[in-house]
């Protein structure tokens, strides 16, 4: 299994700032993902991060407010920008794949907008 | 959309077994997972099920999967403190996206 390293691990951050999230693999994989978790709730889809391109925005998620960088096959990062209180939450980075069933993820960040 | 549904809560005492269940409706489902979370902790995948199978067992773990019902159900066998967790259910469609329940906490008594 891929072995995925977050950072930071957590953040208390002041609103209107922005912070970004690192996600690091440690083999090349096809596939990379960022997820938020709000408190007690399940896992959201926020978007795909592809190599080389613009990443791939899931329906109430733009890429003004969760800019995403993916520069490799290893490294991928989630910039949560303009932050408010209501972006409170865990962000999760998953990694999947070609034709691997598993889809792993990291230890998440979470994140407190104050 | 799809849907996947959990219960939120179960209370076991340690030594005993513990069923989560789960349902699901979108019926082009391919593969469907059970995930652990502990406090403060990321998602650990705990074993998966190809949506043609019925049954998977990993050591303690049961996968049941009733494609019919769109029912999947993880028993855990000796239930210990240390299973004590939020355990998330998902499926994954025929587009490769994945879906996740709204996870159930359970908890083990000593």
């Amino acid at each position: 299994s891929a072995v995925i390293s977050q950072k930071p691990s957590r953040d208390i951050c002041q609103r209107g700032t922005s912070l970004t999230i690192q996600c690091q693999v440690d083999s090349q994989v096809t596939m990379m993902f960022w997820y938020r978790q709000q408190p007690g709730q399940s896992l959201t889809l926020i978007a795909t991060a592809n190599q080389g391109s613009e990443a791939t925005y899931e329906s109430g998620f733009v890429i003004d407010k969760f800019p995403i960088s993916r520069p490799n096959l290893t490294f991928s990062t989630l910039t949560v920008s303009n932050m408010s209180p209501e972006d409170s939450s865990i962000y999760l980075c998953s990694v999947e794949d070609t034709g691997i069933a598993e889809a792993f993820f990291g230890q998440g960040t979470r994140l407190t907008v104050v | 959309g799809e849907d996947v549904e959990q219960s939120l809560f179960l209370s076991v005492r340690e030594g005993d077994s513990s069923v989560i269940n789960c349902t699901y409706t979108d019926s082009s489902s391919t593969y469907l997972y059970w995930y652990k979370q502990e406090p403060g902790a990321g998602l650990q995948l705990l074993t998966y099920i190809f949506s043609n199978m019925d049954m998977k067992q990993d050591q303690r773990l049961t996968v049941l999967l009733n494609k019919k019902d769109k029912h999947l159900s993880l028993r855990i066998a000796d239930t210990q403190t240390g299973d004590s967790a939020i355990y998330f259910c998902a499926e994954r469609n025929a587009g490769n996206m994945l879906t996740f329940g709204g996870g159930t906490r359970l908890m083990v008594k000593p």
